[in-house]
């Protein structure tokens, strides 16, 4: 099994551009996390999904911020326009689903915005 | 609000010693409570999960209590090595979300 695959694994911009973060669950899980994770804040989750279905967005932090769930393999979060405060990493986790039990994480997208 | 709150930033330790970190949380009713550890550069990786129903929980040198009257669980790393050394976040499931305290970075020196 490959486990959660994060792209890109390190991604540096320029303020103002759009930024496109992607992950591929683990196959057969349900439930999909986007979190984000700084020195300051710690991990936050920005939002997730059950059965490709966003349930709680409360912590994405701005408009700016936007996530899908086409189908049970993909998922993206976009931020547009980027700016220097979105500079962290980015997480994607799975499980099988809400309630389950242990959450698998992605490797993480170092975003670094200039 | 809700708050989940981990001892310290950091605990440093001699190699064989017994480490201890807190984990506390407010306005907060978890299902379940679990413990990741997290290696620089990397995603974090999961180690227990303990119930609200259950007092204890051991895996190895690892053991996790959980007291929902005090809202707080402890993690203990017996038998400390170096290999240990890494942050530990813990996680609150509300058996929807799953949210996470800052964690807390353990060195252990040999």
């Amino acid at each position: 099994d490959a486990g959660v695959i994060q792209s890109p694994r390190h991604e540096v911009t320029e303020m103002g551009q759009e930024v496109t973060l992607r992950c591929k669950p683990i196959s057969g899980h349900n439930s999909l996390f986007w979190y984000r994770q700084t020195m300051m804040r710690g991990l936050e989750l920005l939002i997730y999904f059950n059965n490709n279905v966003p349930i709680d967005d409360s912590g994405m932090p701005e408009d700016r911020f936007s996530a899908k769930m086409p189908n049970a393999s993909f998922s993206t979060l976009k931020i547009q326009p980027s700016e220097p405060r979105d500079s962290a990493v980015y997480f994607c986790a799975s499980t099988l689903g809400l309630g389950t039990g242990e959450l698998f994480f992605g490797e993480g997208s170092r975003l670094t915005v200039l | 609000s809700q708050k989940i709150e981990q001892n310290s930033e950091a605990l440093n330790i001699q190699e064989g010693k017994t480490a201890t970190l807190t984990c506390n949380y407010t306005n907060y009713s978890p299902a379940y409570l679990q413990w990741y550890r997290q290696d620089p550069g990397r995603g974090p990786v999961f180690l227990l999960l303990i119930r609200e129903n259950e007092k204890e929980k051991r895996k190895e040198r690892l053991k996790v209590t959980f007291d929902t009257t005090l809202k707080q669980s402890l993690f203990h790393i017996t038998a400390s090595q170096p290999a240990d050394s890494a942050t530990y976040l813990c996680a609150l499931d509300s058996g929807n979300d799953m949210r996470f305290g800052a964690g807390t970075r353990l060195t252990v020196k040999p």
